[in-house]
């Protein structure tokens, strides 16, 4: 089953609007997810990585804010896309994993996010 | 900084038989880990295999097998017994200390599997 839950799935919504992405681990504790946006048959790109009980690391380019990220919880990381903009459509995906590089990054599901 | 390079944006292949997926990487890092992932039309991100840097052995984990050729920086994924199932966007990965976990990922290979 899935070990990293990402909600919703899909939005479509006005331009102007902030939309929330919620990412939970669902049986490990995460102090660290990473969050990745994916245009349409391109790869994924890390936005920025996720660090529970402090502030987020942006990855060059990335508007801080613009895209708000908190991690309040060992489980929990949100992503706020504010004012979204039809520019802002993508696929945002999120990760989380135990410790260690030979482990591997459990993902969630993406958010399909459109903005009209 | 790492880099991955995956040089073959689409590939068609039979059913049954096995393919390649070519995947060379670059960094500075002595400690490092290699990673495959499957990302099938609906969009999840499915691991599939993981190679480390000290490994002495090339990783396998059911019909996957990743050829690990350390001082070429390739980890080419082998898929034996191609299945329609196949079909989807494999990308290759790295992970280094010096990255702090990150996921570097390639660009991708689009597998289609023809019956």
């Amino acid at each position: 089953g899935a070990v990293v839950s990402q909600h919703p799935s899909r939005v479509i919504c006005k331009s102007g609007t902030s939309v929330k992405i919620e990412c939970r681990s669902l049986d490990f504790q995460a102090t660290t997810m990473f969050w990745y946006r994916q245009f349409p048959k391109q790869s994924l790109m890390l936005m920025a990585t996720s660090n529970e009980g402090s502030k987020a690391t942006y990855e060059q380019g990335v508007e801080k804010d613009k895209f708000l990220i908190n991690h309040a919880s060992l489980t929990l990381s949100t992503l706020t896309v504010t004012s979204a903009h039809p520019e802002d459509s993508s696929f945002y995906i999120c990760s989380a994993g135990d410790r260690g590089i030979s482990q591997p990054q459990h993902f969630g599901d993406g958010t399909r996010l459109s903005i009209l | 900084a790492q880099k991955i390079t995956q040089t073959q944006p689409g590939m068609f292949v039979q059913e049954k038989e096995a393919v390649t997926l070519d995947c060379t990487y670059d960094t500075s890092d002595p400690s490092y880990g290699l990673f495959w992932y499957k990302q099938p039309s609906s969009g999840e991100m499915i691991f599939l295999i993981y190679q480390g840097s000290y490994d002495q052995q090339n990783a396998t984990e059911g019909r996957y097998s990743l050829n690990f050729q350390k001082a070429r920086k390739s980890a080419n994924l082998v898929i034996s017994a191609s299945q329609l199932g196949d079909s989807a966007m494999y990308f290759c990965a790295m992970t280094s200390n010096f990255g702090n976990e990150k996921l570097t990922f390639g660009t991708g290979t689009r597998l289609t599997i023809i019956p």
